[in-house]
């Protein structure tokens, strides 16, 4: 059962802590996308990668975010320092275009809740 | 950029009852639309999506949508709804380079005997 698995599935940190977020996509996908979710802004974009190369990351907060891709297994968000704001939930998905070039379904993680005290 | 309004934060329903989920979007230039669901404490699951031809669509769980391009809307339907349908449903848009998805903020669907 093919799924994107995403680590850890809580995390509760203080303020000013490096925090690591993890993610495998579905192996064969070639997209991959990180968001945030929280009650009042909802779910944000805040990069995605497609064969592992970053096509956008403005909804990323640069000066304390960063995504990468080190190969087609994992890609990570590192929030360096962590700040109250930053809690939410975040959800990697995966993805691949149909054979028409059309997009396919997102697959989404299970999330990762993170609180920053 | 593309953008999507759900019109309702929250809808109360009977089990049973017909349900409407409205979603209006905003572009320029063509778009694909989606419907996902979120159960609590899980991701998100497509539930359909329009891509072209039939304005009609029909997903998984007895879910369907129409595209209406001159009202801007895709509003997601379902004629007999149940109590596992409780969630959060979610509107998105792409544009047709097709790799980023801009999602509404949610519509919380609470179906009750």
């Amino acid at each position: 059962d093919a799924r994107v698995t995403q680590t850890p599935r809580d995390k509760v940190t203080e303020m000013g802590q490096e925090v690591t977020m993890r993610c495998q996509p579905i192996l064969g996908h070639n997209t991959v996308f990180w968001y945030r979710q929280t009650m009042m802004q909802g779910l944000e974009l805040l990069a995605y990668f497609r064969n592992r190369a970053p096509l956008d990351d403005s909804g990323m907060p640069k000066d304390r975010f960063s995504a990468e891709m080190p190969d087609a297994t994992l890609a990570t968000l590192k929030i360096q320092p962590s700040e109250p704001r930053d809690s939410a939930v975040y959800f990697c998905a995966s993805g691949s275009g149909t054979s028409g070039g059309e997009p396919g379904e997102l697959f989404f993680g299970e999330g990762s809740r993170l609180t920053v005290l | 950029a593309q953008s999507v309004t759900q019109l309702d934060s929250q809808v109360p329903v009977f089990e049973e009852a017909p349900v409407e989920l409205r979603c209006n979007y905003s572009s320029s230039v063509s778009v694909y639309l989606f419907w996902y669901v979120q159960y609590p404490n899980q991701g998100l699951q497509l539930l359909l999506k329009y891509l072209s031809g039939s304005t009609l669509v029909k997903g998984i769980n007895g879910f369907e949508a129409e595209f209406n391009k001159s009202q801007t809307s895709f509003h997601l339907r379902k004629p007999s709804v149940h109590i596992s349908d409780t969630a959060e449903y979610f509107c998105a848009v792409s544009d047709h380079s097709g790799y980023a998805l801009n999602f509404g903020k949610g519509t919380s669907l609470l179906v009750t005997p």
